[in-house]
């Protein structure tokens, strides 16, 4: 069964370093996804990328943000310069493109340690 | 408000028992409303979904309880097992909108005794 594959597992950093969250979602799926679970917490929606470009975003989603489809398999989750409260479990997910195809395929996940 | 508020935080139950778990949302925009199961160290799985038109849906084991007018929805889970054990969330999605951010409820974590 095709499934969305994420790395690292755990990615463990420095407050203001640069990290790129790795994802590759179910091939024949057009609509990409990021959500973030702060430890204990609900799972909350970042972003949504569709056409190679953002098509949603939440507040969350700051300058600091950036998403990229650099070929034709990997979407890439940048955060430009981490603070203590960007530390959460991070998740990929995709979709089919058909209009009726809403149902969101999620990743295992990246834990991401910022120290 | 887009919230999804659900309940109980967490749940124990004895092997064979019905677990119960109730959401109630806010936005009379959402259109598609799905439960995910979610075990430890995984992503959330996709369980069971309903739309506002329909009053239950039951697939196997799982069924979802719809209350339009009352703006809730609840996650039966008939003869529990102990590999049901997860966390379960409900969400809300403005499906006829285009728009396809999910907005999770807090999460139940269920765990069914042997």
């Amino acid at each position: 069964e095709p499934e969305v594959t994420q790395t690292p597992s755990h990615q463990v950093t420095q407050m203001g370093q640069e990290v790129i969250l790795r994802c590759v979602p179910i091939s024949n799926h057009l609509y990409f996804y990021w959500y973030r679970q702060i430890l204990g917490q609900k799972v909350e929606f970042l972003v949504s990328f569709y056409n190679n470009e953002i098509s949603e975003k939440s507040e969350i989603f700051d300058d600091q943000f950036s998403v990229e489809r650099p070929d034709g398999s990997n979407f890439t989750l940048k955060i430009r310069s981490t603070k203590l409260e960007d530390s959460a479990m991070y998740f990929c997910a995709s979709s089919a493109r058909a209009v009726s195809s809403y149902e969101q395929y999620f990743g295992p996940g990246t834990r991401l340690t910022v120290t | 408000q887009q919230q999804v508020k659900q309940s109980p935080q967490s749940l124990i139950v004895q092997k064979g028992g019905i677990s119960i778990i109730n959401c109630a949302y806010e936005n009379t925009a959402f259109d598609y409303f799905p439960w995910y199961q979610q075990f430890p160290g995984k992503g959330p799985a996709l369980l069971i979904a309903i739309r506002p038109d329909v009053s239950e849906k039951k697939e196997g084991r799982f069924t979802i309880s719809f209350n339009k007018s009352a703006k809730q929805f609840s996650l039966h889970i008939m003869d529990s097992q102990p590999g049901d054990s997860a966390t379960y969330f409900c969400a809300g999605l403005l499906l006829d909108t285009g728009r396809r951010a999910l907005t999770f409820g807090s999460g139940t974590r269920l765990q069914v005794q042997p």
